[in-house]
């Protein structure tokens, strides 16, 4: 089985702060995917990575930044925290081996930075 | 910029009735997946439905998919409680160069007895 792990499943940050959310899965997948979802906006892609030391940004890339030296681990960087970052951030993996492979989910950080 | 309209967002029914949840998207893909989230949980993979007229079946869950209207459906029969969760549908627009996802805003269904 796919296993997509998450640092935290819930973290409480003051504004300003520096947050690291980390992703690892391990399955030797490709591609990792950081989203964040919100009530009544369902799962918005912040940044994806292809492969070690690439990435591309999603729909909402603003305010964050990611890191991939390993191509098991996926990091999501807040370099300040603000309260409109508060909310629930999903990590994705998905290998490119076969079509009909999926987006494996981990359980999920709540943030909440107050 | 691709979009993915579900609906309806909310869907509340009774045991034992059917009901269609519909995920319509506004580019060309033939790549199109559902997921399920139970609350506090994260998303499961439901279905990949990879052509068009691709159609895929789990229990009382039936997904189809008809690339041409840029539509599928997630079709519930003889609803239970244990179906109750959000559905997501997400569309594939990379053409699987690098499956990045478009999500649906999902479909709250609550199954009363």
């Amino acid at each position: 089985d796919v296993k997509v792990t998450q640092s935290s499943r819930y973290l409480v940050k003051r504004t300003g702060e520096k947050v690291f959310l980390e992703c690892v899965q391990d399955m030797d997948h490709e591609n990792m995917f950081w989203y964040r979802q919100d009530p009544g906006l369902g799962l918005r892609l912040i940044y994806f990575s292809y492969d070690v030391k690439m990435k591309e940004k999603g729909d909402i890339p603003e305010g964050y930044s990611v890191s991939r030296e390993k191509k098991e681990r996926f990091s999501l960087i807040l370099e300040s925290a603000s309260t409109n970052q508060t909310s629930m951030y999903l990590c994705a993996s998905r290998g490119t081996s076969g079509g009909t492979d999926t987006q494996y989910f981990g359980p999920g950080t709540r943030l909440t930075v107050l | 910029e691709l979009k993915v309209e579900q609906n309806p967002l909310f869907l509340s029914m009774q045991e034992g009735k059917n009901y269609t949840i519909y995920c319509n998207y506004s580019t060309t893909s033939d790549r199109l997946y559902w997921y399920r989230q139970d609350p506090g949980k994260s998303l499961e993979s439901l279905f990949v439905l990879l052509s068009n007229g691709a159609v895929k079946q789990e229990g009382r869950l039936m997904a189809s998919l008809d690339t041409k209207a840029r539509l599928s459906t997630l079709h519930i029969t003889a609803a239970v409680h244990d179906l109750s969760a959000t559905y997501f549908c997400a569309v594939d627009s990379s053409g699987g160069s690098n499956y990045k996802l478009t999500f649906g805003k999902g479909t709250l269904l609550t199954v009363n007895p």
